[in-house]
């Protein structure tokens, strides 16, 4: 089965870049997504990137895909205190567009 | 536009006993798709709801079950409850399947099996 690999933890302090990143194996993921958890909540969408594009931008937000390596990575610019939660790579396949595949989670704490 | 909602938010069970989770998707949402979300496990799929069908189904026992309304609204039902059962249920909706979209979650309800 499709398999989403993430780092546990990173540690930043405010106001540098934060960098998370996520591997999976389905070679037929057609769109991967990046998720944020804050405590006590549900999933809120950040950003998500088709799997024929290479980078993706969003404000401080940049997605870079490399297809070759399966590796998606999450970079968020100017990284402040309420960045801090739990951010989660996944991807959907292309046969069942609505199947979600969870990386386990990065939590990001943010330093001041 | 309202988000997925989820009732209730909170649910203290014990083992044995069956517990109905229900979920209302955005409006103009058709699929409705379930998630367990546990610290050993992290997020797993337990199935999608697309016009009153299941169309997917996770790996789950098949005390675990669920319907899906004609208003799209969908319920989750799991039966004999055990322990390990306790976690955060995640429902998700999307507007279509098969298109390009993504699914926008709902805040859960956290299930606790005594």
């Amino acid at each position: 089965g499709e398999d989403v690999e993430q780092s546990l933890f990173l540690s930043v302090r405010e106001g540098d870049s934060s960098v998370i990143n996520c591997t999976y194996t389905d070679s037929s993921s057609t769109y991967l997504y990046w998720y944020k958890q804050e405590p006590g909540a549900g999933l809120q969408l950040l950003t998500y990137i088709f799997s024929n594009m290479d980078m993706k931008q969003d404000q401080r937000l940049t997605v870079l895909l490399n297809k070759k390596d399966k590796h998606l990575s999450l970079r968020i610019a100017d990284t402040q205190t309420g960045d801090s939660a739990i951010y989660f790579c996944a991807e959907s396949p292309i046969y069942n567009f609505n199947k979600f595949y969870f990386g386990s989670g990065t939590k990001l704490n943010v330093k001041p | 536009k309202a988000g997925v909602t989820q009732t209730p938010r909170y649910l203290i069970k014990t083992r044995g006993q069956q517990v109905t989770l229900s979920c209302s998707p955005i409006s103009g949402h058709r699929s409705v798709s379930w998630y367990q979300q546990t610290p050993g496990q992290g997020l797993q799929f337990l199935f999608e709801y697309f016009s009153e069908t299941q169309r997917n189904k996770g790996n789950f026992p098949g005390r675990f079950s669920g319907r899906q309304f004609s208003n799209s609204r969908s319920e989750m039902n799991v039966s004999t409850l055990e322990l390990g059962d306790s976690a955060l249920y995640l429902c998700a909706s999307s507007q279509e399947v098969g298109t390009k979209d993504t699914q926008y979650f709902g805040p859960g309800t956290r299930l606790t099996v005594l």
